[in-house]
Order: C-alpha cells, then structure tokens, then sequence
C-alpha cells in the first residue's frame, strides 16, 4: 500500500494565488522530502524536512511537518506558471535502509 | 559536478529483448537508488544499491529484472524478455549518505 499519498490529485488555480498541497503517510519517518516533476522530464527535491522539524522555508516554499498526524502540507505562495507542474511528497520508512516511497502527486496548474 | 546521467534517455524495445539503462551517480555518491514510473503514477521504488553491494531490493520483479553497481562503472539495471508492461519511465537517483537524493532525467522505455 502506499506509505505516501497527496491530496488533491490536481489543483487548478489563477497566478499569483496561493497552492497547497498535502501529503499523508502510514508509518513512522525519519525524514520527508518533496520534489516537482515538469511533464515528462526528470525529478527536482525541492525540501527535506527532518522528523524533528515542524515546518522549514525556501524561498515561496513552505513545508509543514505534523508526525503526530502522519502529515505534511506544501505551500506555494504567490503562484506563477512555471510553477505548473506535479507535486510528490517522498517518505522513507524509519528502518534505516533509506529507501523513499513516493505519493502519486498532486498535479498542479496555475492559470496565466 | 555534473548532475546523475542516464541513458539512453529514451530506448525503444521488441518484446522479448533486452534492454540496459545506465546511470552514473554524482560524482562522490555511493548510494544509487532505482524507481520506476508508470503513465499518471508516482514513482515506485525498485532497488537500492552501494558500491557492488545491493541493500534492498524488494521493489524488483523477482524475475527479469536485474541491477548492479559495479565497483567502476555506471548503475546498471538490466530487463531480459522486456514485455508490454514493463513500458514506463525508469529513474535513478544517487545520493552521498542516502539521505537527500538527486534524480536523473529518467529513461523512457518503450516496448513494442
């Protein structure tokens, strides 16, 4: 079963608006990380935030952290086009092999 | 530093033959991870391997399906007898602690 799954599947809204996506899981985690995917291209980590963190920044990134709920949430403030793309949390699985199980995305899209 | 190279980007295969997908890690990183990608799916994990050793491998089909990290050399996963489904997206990613990883371009395998 998954161990990670976003919510909603696709999302669309108008530029500059604001886009949160969120990220459930089953088992205990040492850390999560959430990447973007462009359309048939490669994978691009976007944040990794620890067991121990509650929420970290990057530049329009704002990630959430909520273990006792087994949840993250991806804030993408003040939206542009090229932010159009799908969104995948990764979790690994606390057993200390590292392996990182992937949502199957939120798909993103931002109205120019 | 060049970023995780795979090819071919995209590879094209008969049913019953075999295809070969290459991935050199960043440079420093011993740790190489293997997912696979469906149509509309996130990624699933196939195996995880160090330098000449494989750690998990509990996403590999038990037959057909092979991969290796030689002590030099690039990441190879291997597919005998490819057939229909074994159509999809392939993506390596290495890491230098198995922590934060770094994805390829992912290879694109087409079996016809």
């Amino acid at each position: 079963s998954q161990q990670g799954e976003e919510d909603p599947q696709a999302l669309s809204i108008q530029e500059g608006e604001n886009a949160t996506m969120n990220c459930s899981y089953k088992t205990s985690i040492n850390n999560l990380q959430w990447y973007r995917q462009n359309s048939g291209r490669g994978l691009v980590h976007l944040i990794l935030i620890r067991s121990n963190e509650r929420e970290k920044h990057s530049g329009r990134l704002r990630v959430t952290l909520d273990t006792s709920k087994k949840s993250s949430s991806l804030l993408i403030t003040a939206s542009r086009a090229a932010d159009t793309a799908s969104y995948f949390c990764a979790t690994d699985t606390a057993s200390g092999t590292y392996k990182y199980i992937f949502g199957t995305g939120t798909r993103l899209k931002v109205l120019a | 530093n060049a970023g995780v190279m795979q090819n071919p980007r995209h590879l094209v295969r008969r049913r019953g033959q075999e295809a070969r997908l290459r991935c050199s890690p960043m440079k420093g990183h011993s740790h190489v991870y293997w997912y696979r990608q469906l149509p509309e799916e996130g990624l699933k994990f196939m195996v995880y391997l160090q330098k000449e050793n494989i750690i998990d491998e509990s996403g590999m089909p038990k037959e057909r399906f092979s991969a290796e990290f030689p002590k030099e050399g690039p990441s190879i996963l291997r597919i005998q007898q490819v057939v229909r489904g074994d159509s999809a997206a392939y993506f390596c990613a290495s890491s230098p602690s198995g922590l934060e990883a770094f994805f390829g371009q992912g290879t694109r395998l087409t079996v016809v």
